[in-house]
């Protein structure tokens, strides 16, 4: 079993439409979980992290579950710019061990 | 935000010859920074772990012969992929921790760099 598992879809969704990706990890010593942005041949930048009570950054919705040790993203509204593979992230031991997810990529259709 | 400049962004090199990659901080000191590499329809996978004034640790089934890592100052850090062969054909990718905001666990990503070998 891989250590951060993602559907590595494409997900295709139009304009306005309410996605979710969810995240499962196997280390359940885990400590930080992040929701990283890739654009294609770009670098990933840090969307949001994930903490214990869920938190909620504009159209953007992250839950940890941490009983069942998955991670979810919502994204309400799409836009066009949403269109991205999003990395699950998962880290133990203040970033010693980092693992990422294979990604979901997302496209966002007019 | 913090930037991360990584350094060359694309290289080719003929077989068995040895490749440089930088990894600078440009407005941050990172005492961390992880090397990384991506094959393609593949996650990201760490490699190694970069500290600045010691050894770098290395992630099961890495050659720490065979990428050399040095990190000599607070604000770069460069991997050398020796003697190069096909199989190292991918892309590597760099990234900081700020030390000024650790807490915050968030990383910068270098460019990464695509590495060719003939």
């Amino acid at each position: 079993r891989k250590e951060v598992e993602q559907d590595p879809g494409p997900f295709n969704v139009p304009e306005g439409a309410t996605v979710a990706f969810n995240c499962t990890y196997s280390n359940s010593a885990s400590q930080s979980f992040f929701w990283y942005r890739q654009d294609c041949r770009k670098e990933p930048k840090l969307l949001m992290s994930v903490y214990s009570s869920g938190n909620e950054d504009g159209r953007f919705t992250a839950q940890l579950n941490r009983a069942s040790q998955y991670i979810s993203l919502l994204i309400r509204d799409s836009k066009l710019s949403d269109s991205a593979t999003y990395l699950c992230v998962v880290a133990s031991g203040g970033y010693q061990k980092v693992t990422f997810g294979i990604g979901t990529k997302l496209q966002v259709i007019p | 935000g913090a930037v991360v400049s990584q350094h060359p962004s694309r290289v080719i090199c003929k077989s068995g010859t040895s490749v440089k990659i930088e990894c600078r901080s440009l407005d941050f000191q990172a005492t961390t920074m992880f090397w990384y590499r991506q094959f393609p329809k593949q996650s990201l996978m760490l490699m190694a772990t970069s500290n600045e004034g010691s050894k770098a640790t290395y992630e099961q089934g890495v050659e720490k012969d065979k990428f050399l890592i040095n990190h000599a100052s607070l604000t770069l850090s460069t991997l050398t992929v020796t003697s190069a062969h096909p199989e190292d054909s991918s892309f590597y990718i760099c990234s900081a921790e700020d030390m000024d905001r650790a807490n915050t666990g968030e990383l910068f990503f270098g460019e990464g760099s695509r590495l060719t070998v003939l």
